[in-house]
């Protein structure tokens, strides 16, 4: 299994421009995460999916959408993007049955200039 | 905003057993508390749980104090792969999701 996979591994975007960072997973999860990282700061949950076409706001949500139509697929969409969108994005998965577990990708570097 | 607060960096010689501490004060009957780790710049990686009985497993222990307002995660025989950002968690999974909220972690170095 390749586990959680992420694309692309780096990207810088202007101001205003609008992207999708791509995620996916091969282990049949049913959950799937996104996160930011800050610069020297933990993670925080952006959006979630229990299931396809079920998705639910984390804790910071403006500025993003997510769609979830496979259960293999949870792509994140920038649009409009701001320089404090900075940041490092990890998607994670886990199973139902012992979703505390989460699998990370290994990341998406985005700078917003 | 995270519900623990945890030392911002420790060293620990090669060999030797880290003891990171963590400080749950607020935690609620039906939170866990969770460890996981990131070593550099990767995903973080889930290392272990508990609810209230000290917990073992092939990376760690977790010791929880019996009011569970703290707890230690202890890697009992560090190694230079061991250095890395250790996030202690409190969560509520009644609902079934485990929505983390990570705090800065502690900074641990294994020293050689």
């Amino acid at each position: 299994n390749a586990g959680v996979t992420q694309t692309p591994k780096f990207r810088i975007l202007k101001i205003g421009q609008s992207m999708t960072l791509q995620c996916t997973q091969d282990m049949n999860h049913n959950y799937m995460y996104w996160y930011r990282q800050d610069p020297g700061m933990g993670l925080k949950l952006i959006y979630y999916s229990v299931g396809a076409g079920i998705t639910d706001k984390g804790e910071v949500p403006n500025g993003y959408n997510v769609s979830r139509s496979t259960t293999e697929d949870f792509p994140l969409r920038l649009e409009l993007a701001a320089p404090s969108q900075t940041s490092v994005y990890f998607c994670a998965s886990s199973k139902p049955q012992s979703s505390y577990e989460q699998y990370f990708g290994p990341g998406t570097r985005l700078t917003v200039t | 905003d995270a519900k623990t607060t945890q030392p911002t960096s420790m060293d620990c010689a090669e060999g030797r057993a880290a003891n990171l501490p963590c400080n749950h004060s607020t935690i609620s009957g039906n939170e866990y508390v969770y460890w996981y780790r990131q070593i550099h710049s990767q995903g973080p990686q889930y290392i272990i749980h508990g609810l209230k009985n000290n917990e073992t497993n092939e990376m760690a222990s977790l010791i929880i104090t019996e009011d569970r307002k703290s707890s230690t995660l202890i890697l009992p025989h560090a190694t230079l792969r061991d250095t890395a950002v250790y996030y202690c968690i409190v969560s509520d999974t009644t609902s079934g999701t485990y929505k983390y909220i990570f705090g800065t972690g502690t900074r641990l170095k294994v020293l050689a």
